[in-house]
């Protein structure tokens, strides 16, 4: 497809257990964000990514998250020993460079995770 | 830090009524602002976004116009249709090319009643 995709659009886990979501960013596209969306919350910036420089973990909520991006595209984020804490819709977004005047992110549908 | 602050919501109108969303932001750089949307079940979208003072963006009806000297971007609409209930998320990203990319509000949860 054309747009970015994320998978799987639903997780229920059991807290303690790792959780892996995936990201297929819009070809082409050199950054990759991702986003953690709570109920009533607005977006939380997580972690960017931007070609093939380190990215910007400065989002983080604890060092049980990691995010790795494969030959500059596909992106999965990790949560390990997941709480219940971490229930939230994790979206993803890609652009075609870093945001400035004329680019634009694009989102994936999220990934909605429950933890219980 | 970069913010943005939104009215909160749910915000409930007829159909054919004017709709406000105000939307404030707080930034260290030039930012350029926008305007999300999403629609029940889909991701977000960009609506419209405007780069520099004065700027108005316009998509679909709405409007939107970067006000520096009151650092607002508040959305507008003459009259909203029941396809346009959604969550309504005002956004910027400064300029000086930040790496944390977007700084989204809290979203506005619009519901337009027939």
């Amino acid at each position: 497809g054309a747009g970015v995709s994320q998978s799987p659009s639903n997780k229920v886990t059991e807290k303690g257990k790792d959780v892996e979501l995936r990201c297929d960013p819009i070809s082409g596209h050199t950054a990759l964000y991702w986003y953690r969306q709570s109920l009533g919350q607005g977006l939380e910036f997580l972690i960017y990514f931007q070609g093939n420089s380190a990215p910007d973990k400065s989002g983080l909520p604890s060092d049980r998250f990691s995010a790795e991006r494969t030959g500059g595209s596909v992106s999965t984020l990790t949560i390990q020993r997941t709480q219940q804490e971490d229930s939230a819709v994790y979206l993803c977004a890609s652009s075609p460079a870093s945001l400035g005047i004329d680019t634009e992110a694009f989102f994936g549908q999220g990934t909605r995770l429950t933890v219980v | 830090g970069d913010s943005v602050t939104q009215m909160e919501g749910p915000v409930t109108l007829s159909e054919e009524a004017f709709l406000t969303i105000n939307c404030t932001y707080t930034a260290t750089g030039y930012p350029s602002l926008f305007w999300y949307v999403q629609y029940p079940g889909e991701g977000l979208q960009l609506l419209l976004k405007a780069t520099k003072a004065d700027d108005k963006g316009s998509n679909k009806g709405f409007e939107a116009t970067y006000r520096k000297e009151t650092t607002s971007f508040h959305l507008e609409k003459g009259s909203v249709q029941v396809s346009d209930s959604a969550v309504y998320f005002c956004a910027l990203s400064d300029r000086g090319g930040g790496a944390d990319g977007l700084t989204f509000g809290k979203g506005t949860h619009l519901i337009i009643q027939p």
